[in-house]
């Protein structure tokens, strides 16, 4: 079946430093692919989103690309900030169901 | 639009109690999901709706769950009786199509049962 696998974390960066956070994915035909973050307390909240091959997902500064060919939508940027500090999960969506398959989330911890 | 609400933020109950859990999903949104999330397995969807009909269930852990969606604003997630493996952040979420667009979460109930 359909599946995500993300890197495990937690994963410990100095402020300023370059996040990459990888995610490769299982799936027949075309799934969408998304990140989302959930901020300690809260709910996930969508952060990009890609729906076909090479297409680049991209918000507050966060960027994440479409590979087919690497079946990987990692997430990257360029300078994190203390308050990035959250749990990322990498998810897709199938053609064949309507639900959200999510990675097992990856903790990340930025220090001052 | 006040986005995916949930009530209560916080539920602590005492084993054996009947435990309801509401969400209020956004305006239009043909789909709301329930899940459950603990350190120990992580994200687990429990059910969905589409157009307020159940479609899949299978996430539901065992007969005391159960949901309803008796229209297209609200939804529960009750648990009788209730246990202490049951304490877990539970989310609901809704999305207007599935595919591309995503999910708009609430922001969780966290529920104790001591």
């Amino acid at each position: 079946g359909d599946s995500v696998t993300q890197m495990e974390g937690p994963v410990t960066l100095s402020e300023e430093a370059f996040l990459t956070i990888n995610c490769t994915y299982t799936a027949t035909g075309y799934p969408s692919l998304f990140w989302y973050v959930q901020y300690p307390g809260e709910g996930l909240q969508l952060l990009l989103k890609a729906t076909k091959a090479d297409d680049k997902g991209s918000n507050k500064g966060f960027e994440a690309t479409y590979r087919k060919e690497t079946t990987s939508f990692h997430l990257e940027k360029g300078s994190v900030q203390v308050s990035d500090s959250a749990v990322y999960f990498c998810a897709l969506t199938s053609n064949r169901d309507d639900k959200i398959i999510f990675g097992k989330g990856t903790r990340l911890h930025i220090l001052p | 639009d006040a986005g995916v609400i949930q009530s209560p933020r916080h539920e602590v109950t005492e084993m054996g109690q009947e435990v309801t859990l509401r969400c209020k999903p956004i305006s239009g949104h043909d789909y709301l999901f329930w899940y459950r999330q603990t350190m120990m397995r992580g994200l687990e969807l429990l059910i969905y709706f589409n157009n307020n009909v159940p479609i899949d269930d299978s996430g539901m852990p065992e007969d005391r769950f159960s949901a309803k969606m008796p229209n297209a604003s609200f939804s529960t997630l009750k648990i009788q009786p209730s246990e202490p493996r049951d304490s877990a952040v539970y989310f609901c979420a809704s999305t207007l199509m599935t595919g591309a667009y995503g999910y708009t979460f609430g922001s969780g109930t966290r529920l104790t049962v001591v």
